[in-house]
């Protein structure tokens, strides 16, 4: 069973800071999600990504396979960034469908 | 095109009666999960569902849960003798298949008992 590792737990940034957010996890994936919940608790899948890098916008998110590690990266953060973001994996690894979710980090930017 | 829609949003039911959630995915995704988020607490897997069958059950709490779908399609949770604990925001995903892709979350139902 995979175990997801996340950090910070709550990060406060000023308007236009880079912010990078940590995920770890414990057993091999084929795949890694990043996602927002806004403060009204809609959720919105930001990444899903097996290698490498990927960018979207002012979003950069990266992944070491063998490092079981990834982050996401908010470049020239604004306060629409505000958000919780969560990394998931899958449950068992591999590309089982059922996730595990990180706890999410808290992002807050302030004008 | 439409995404995965859940009904109802809030339900504020009494404690130790039944209640059905259900929720509507993408159409011709064929795997479809329900989540829970308690207040204060991360995201945790329930049951999900490949087609009509449930290969994964694991994450229903207790046998008060019970999950149904029909016609590859709408999905319900049902939950039997509600309990305060069980106070929480229900999610639904759904995918096209199983495995490693990327999951379309719904708006979720605020479940609230009283």
């Amino acid at each position: 069973k995979n175990e997801v590792e996340q950090s910070p737990q709550n990060l406060t940034a000023q308007e236009g800071e880079f912010i990078t957010i940590n995920c770890s996890y414990s057993v091999g994936i084929s795949a890694l999600h990043w996602l927002q919940q806004h403060p009204g608790g809609g959720i919105v899948s930001l990444f899903m990504l097996s290698s490498g890098k990927k960018k979207h916008g002012r979003l950069i998110a990266t992944i070491n396979i063998q490092e079981k590690h990834s982050s996401l990266h908010i470049t020239a953060s604004h306060p629409r960034d505000s958000a919780v973001y969560i990394c998931a994996v899958p449950n068992y690894g591999g590309s089982q469908g059922n996730l595990i979710f990180g706890k999410g980090t808290k992002l807050s930017v302030k004008p | 095109g439409a995404g995965v829609s859940q009904s109802p949003s809030n339900k504020v039911t009494e404690k130790g009666k039944d209640v059905e959630l259900r929720c509507d995915p993408i159409s011709g995704h064929t795997a479809l999960y329900w989540y829970r988020q308690s207040l204060g607490q991360g995201l945790e897997f329930l049951i999900y569902f490949q087609g009509n069958s449930a290969p994964d059950k694991s994450g229903l709490p207790s046998d008060r849960f019970s999950a149904e779908r029909t016609g590859g399609s709408v999905s319900t949770l049902t939950i039997q003798r509600t309990q305060q604990e069980d106070s929480a925001v229900y999610l639904c995903a759904s995918t096209w298949t199983s495995g490693s892709y990327e999951q379309y979350f719904g708006p979720g139902t605020r479940l609230t008992v009283t």
